[in-house]
């Protein structure tokens, strides 16, 4: 089983619509939880950060963590075709700059 | 802000060679760790360096090595490749000691071994 579980899509949603993104994992020493997104052929780009359990918002995402359940989300509001990319979840332990695990990605379209 | 860089942009090699990719930190950044994205798959973490030594591993055979130089930039070097080193090399860097925990990627090296 790997540490990290993410559902590799495709998914694809209509312009406007909520887009949710999730992972599951089975490290509960995990405490850092980042969200980043990946176009094609290009480095991964920091979307999202969140330190332990909470929600954190910033413009149209939102990141939740729910340690209990060892459940992370990804919400995007108002989706546009520019969010368009893979999106990766990733996680590490007692500090933010330690190794990373990474989910596999979800593929996302959003079509116009 | 100049951020992550790396070279080459792509490689091509043949099973047996050796290959060295490069990587600049973006300013201000200390610590740099390096990963291998297969097609379809999420990034590997293979090490990271600090300090010039190399701090954590991850599950990598002796064949790939490191090297960190006192302006913080870092080389990857992969010897004996094998067709299954074909992939992205990301490096990603940080500062943990000045507050920034978070790692941000370079654009990669793509590496085809044929």
């Amino acid at each position: 089983q790997k540490e990290v579980e993410q559902d590799p899509g495709p998914l694809s949603v209509p312009e406007g619509a909520i887009v949710s993104l999730n992972c599951t994992y089975s490290n509960s020493a995990f405490q850092y939880f980042m969200w980043y997104r990946q176009y094609s052929r290009k480095g991964p780009e920091l979307l999202m950060y969140t330190y332990s359990s909470g929600n954190k918002e910033d413009g149209r995402f939102t990141a939740q963590v729910d340690k209990s359940s060892k459940y992370i989300s990804l919400f995007i509001r108002d989706s546009q075709p520019s969010d368009s990319a893979t999106y990766l979840c990733a996680m590490s332990g007692n500090f933010g700059n330690e190794k990373l695990t990474f989910g596999t990605g979800t593929r996302l379209t959003i079509i116009p | 802000d100049a951020g992550v860089t790396q070279s080459p942009t792509h490689l091509i090699k043949t099973r047996g060679q050796q290959v060295t990719l490069r990587c600049s930190p973006k300013s201000g950044h200390d610590t740099v760790s390096w990963y291998q994205q297969a097609l379809g798959q999420g990034p590997q973490f293979i090490f990271q360096y600090y300090e010039e030594e190399e701090r954590q591993r991850g599950n990598f055979p002796d064949r790939f090595s490191g090297h960190q130089f006192p302006n913080y930039s870092s080389e990857l070097n992969v010897n004996a490749l094998l067709l299954g080193d074909s992939a992205l090399y990301l490096c990603a860097s940080s500062a943990p000691d000045r507050g920034v925990e978070t790692q941000y990627f370079g654009p990669g090296t793509r590496l085809l071994v044929l």
